[in-house]
């Protein structure tokens, strides 16, 4: 059974760092991109960022570029998503997804999901 | 970068079909895929491509495309299908993915 576990929920406070994770099992986690999704609190999915395991190839979403930094580690099967500065408007829930393509280029797809990593910022 | 675009929210009577769309340049290259999000859990594919459904997702469930337009269909529509509906597609710009806006689905 393929799964994504992520870390637990975390309370920080503006302008502290933090690294949350996304743990992989049951398939291959080198061989499938992994991306990033934020939900703000009553809002909708928003796309952050992907990473290809294997070799760590990563794309940003211009939204997102430069905020947060995309890593894993394929020897423990292990995405990472990190902040070197928090603010308050990055409480949000994080999700990461597998993502699969098929059908000769035309179909990309999530298809399984972690259960989400809530990120409190407040002082 | 691309945008998809959904309607804040469908209403269906319970037993009858709804219909969610979702608009983008994207979907002119790419298929939508489609997402279900109750409240308080992770989203769930419910469907893929052309019109696929993973393994355990009724078959009230059904997907379309038309141009720059992608449509999700329930067919029979239960009280369980009353969530937040998501689209995304790749973006045509390189590997950029986009969400759309959610539609909230009332089953009444």
């Amino acid at each position: 059974e393929v799964q994504l576990v992520q870390s637990g929920a975390e309370v920080k406070k503006p302008g502290e760092s933090l690294k949350i994770s996304c743990k992989g099992s049951g398939y291959s986690f080198s061989s499938y991109w992994v991306a990033w999704v934020r939900q703000m609190p009553g809002k909708g999915l928003e796309w952050m960022g992907i990473i290809y395991p294997r070799d760590s190839d990563t794309t940003y979403s211009p939204s997102f570029q430069g905020h947060v930094t995309i890593s894993a580690d394929r020897s423990i099967s292990t995405a990472y998503l990190q902040w070197s500065s928090l603010k308050a408007s990055d409480t949000a829930m994080y999700y990461c997804a597998r993502l699969r393509e098929s059908f000769g280029g035309v179909t990309y797809y999530f298809d399984s999901w972690g259960q989400g990593t809530l990120v409190t910022v407040s002082s | 970068s691309s945008e998809l675009t959904q309607d804040p929210a469908v209403s269906v009577a319970l037993g009858q079909t709804g219909r969610i769309t979702c608009q983008g340049d994207s979907l002119r290259s790419y298929y939508a895929s489609w997402y279900q999000q109750k409240p308080g859990q992770a989203p769930v594919l419910v469907i893929f491509g052309k019109n696929n459904r993973p393994s355990g997702i009724p078959d009230r469930f059904s997907g379309s495309s038309s141009g720059n337009t992608a449509s999700l269909t329930i067919t029979g529509a239960q009280a369980e299908d009353e969530a937040d509906y998501y689209c995304n597609s790749r973006d045509s710009s390189g590997n950029h993915y986009v969400f759309g806006t959610g539609t909230k689905v009332t089953v009444l």
